[in-house]
């Protein structure tokens, strides 16, 4: 299974509400991240979980809140969000880990969760 | 601050002609770069890594090229086909590390 999975693929939500995004992959990665899409702009880092610790934190706000419960799954966590946290929200996934082979370090995206706050 | 380039934000080309997609960095000395494809509403998807002692790098119609001294790496689809019609993204590692910071894409349309 060479896949990363994200539910859901939509989510509307309303400036007060908690809702969590979710990520799975079971190709046995050590690696695990979450990045931020806004229309025609790429990918942004927000959060990268290494042997289910977090390493790094790109200042994200904190009413973005990551967990990493076991190692294929990844949760993000979503309290009081403003409209312009609408985007995608794409998780991935690698083998490779900072300091490792170079060989490893391709990342498995999943297909996203589409975010509208409202 | 680091900094990643992609010349041209759009690309169109016709069938059957190789395509051509640049990708420059300023104030970074990456060890490895790779390069992704894009299609709307989906997550980006690994096409090549090419290492910062590495040249170019090849995988079926793809190439990548990468000048550490001209701070680019080219990347070439050959004999294009419709179905190539994505954008590209190439991305670098910060540090030693794995987290990426991606070029803001090419958008490649190739005519029938």
């Amino acid at each position: 299974d060479t896949e990363v999975t994200q539910t859901p693929k939509h989510l509307v939500m309303g400036m007060t509400n908690k809702k969590s995004l979710k990520c799975e992959q079971h190709m046995g990665h050590r690696a695990m991240y979450w990045y931020k899409q806004k229309a025609k702009k790429p990918p942004e880092l927000m959060f990268v979980y290494s042997y289910e610790k977090l390493s790094i934190n790109e200042s994200v706000p904190s009413r973005f809140s990551p967990e990493c419960p076991n190692s294929s799954l990844l949760n993000l966590h979503l309290h009081a969000l403003q409209p312009e946290d609408s985007a995608l929200y794409l998780c991935a996934s690698s083998q490779g880990v900072a300091g490792g082979p170079l060989d490893y370090n391709e990342q498995f995206f999943g297909p996203g969760t589409r975010l509208t706050v409202l | 601050s680091q900094k990643i380039e992609q010349n041209s934000e759009a690309l169109n080309i016709q069938e059957g002609k190789t395509a051509t997609l640049t990708c420059n960095y300023t104030n970074y000395s990456p060890a490895y770069l790779q390069w992704y494809r894009q299609d709307p509403g989906r997550g980006p998807v690994f096409l090549l890594l090419i290492r910062e002692n590495e040249k170019e790098k090849r995988k079926e119609r793809l190439k990548v090229t990468f000048d550490t001294t001209l701070k680019q790496s080219l990347f070439h689809i050959t004999a294009s086909q419709p179905a190539d019609s994505a954008t590209y993204l190439c991305a670098l590692a910060r540090q030693a590390g794995t987290a990426l910071i991606f070029g803001k894409g090419t958008t490649l349309s190739v005519s029938s």
